[in-house]
C-alpha cells in the first residue's frame, strides 16, 4: 500500500559530492514537493512541481535544484553537497497544490554529508 | 506571506490526561488548514483537516475547529494515550507552509 516511496532512508555523502534524493508516487498526482526538516525549525519547502517539467522554488532552494521528467518520479539535487545541508529529506505529492486533501508523504531520507 | 505558529514543545502528559496543542496562522484568503503526526522513523501523516472556517476536523478522537475570527487551529483530545506520542505538525494549504510541530510524549 505504499504511495510514495523515497529510494534511500539512510544516505551518507561526502562534501562537494552531487547528490541525488529520488521520489516516485503511483497515485497520478499531478503536484509534487520536496521538504527538509530540521528540529524547532519544522518542514521547510525547497522546491516544488505541479507538473512534467515545471517547478517553482520554495522558501529555501539555494543549493538545491530538481527535476521531473515523468509525472511520478520527482527528483531533488543537491549539485555540490555541504554539511549544512545535512537533514531529514521529505517528499509529498497531492492533487491539487493547496492540497485540500492533503498532502501524502514518503518515509524520508536522512542524508548526513561528512 | 503565510505563516504557522506552534506550541512549543515538548509536552508531556500521563495517559489519558487531556490534550491541547495551539496553532495559529497568518494568511492572505481562507486557507485550508491541516493536523499531521509524525511516527518515530516515519514520514507525516494526514490526521485531520478543516477546509473552511467553522468546519470542525476530527479523526482517532482528535479535533481541531477553524476559527476564523482567531486564525487559529488548536488540536485537542479528551484523553491520550501512550501510542499517541509522536510530533504533531499544523500546516496551512496543504503543506505549503509548516509550524515547527510539537512532540508529544505520553506517560503510562
Amino acid at each position: 500500500d505504499v504511495k510514495v516511496t523515497q529510494s534511500s532512508r539512510y544516505l551518507v555523502k561526502r562534501t562537494g559530492e552531487k547528490v541525488f534524493l529520488e521520489c516516485v508516487q503511483d497515485m497520478d498526482h499531478e503536484n509534487m514537493f520536496w521538504y527538509r526538516q530540521d528540529p524547532g525549525l519544522g518542514l521547510r519547502l525547497i522546491y516544488f512541481s505541479y507538473d512534467v517539467k515545471m517547478k517553482e522554488k520554495g522558501d529555501i532552494p539555494e543549493g538545491y535544484s530538481v527535476s521531473r521528467e515523468k509525472k511520478e518520479r520527482f527528483s531533488l539535487i543537491l549539485e555540490s553537497a555541504s554539511t549544512n545541508q545535512t537533514s531529514m529529506y521529505l517528499c509529498a505529492s497531492s492533487t491539487e497544490w493547496e492540497g485540500r486533501d492533503g498532502y501524502t508523504f514518503g518515509s524520508g531520507t536522512r542524508l548526513t554529508v561528512v | 506571506g503565510d505563516s504557522v505558529t506552534q506550541m512549543e514543545g515538548p509536552v508531556t502528559l500521563s495517559e489519558e490526561a487531556f490534550l491541547t496543542i495551539n496553532c495559529t496562522y497568518t494568511a492572505t484568503g481562507y486557507p485550508s488548514l491541516f493536523w499531521y503526526v509524525q511516527y518515530p522513523g516515519e514520514g507525516l501523516q494526514l490526521l485531520l483537516k478543516a477546509t473552511k472556517a467553522d468546519d470542525k476536523g476530527s479523526n482517532k478522537g482528535f479535533e481541531a475547529t477553524y476559527r476564523k475570527e482567531t486564525t487559529s487551529f488548536h488540536l485537542e483530545k479528551g484523553s491520550v494515550q501512550v501510542s499517541d506520542s509522536a510530533v504533531y505538525f499544523c500546516a496551512l494549504r496543504g503543506g505549503m507552509r509548516f509550524g515547527a510541530g510539537t512532540r508529544l510524549t505520553v506517560k503510562p
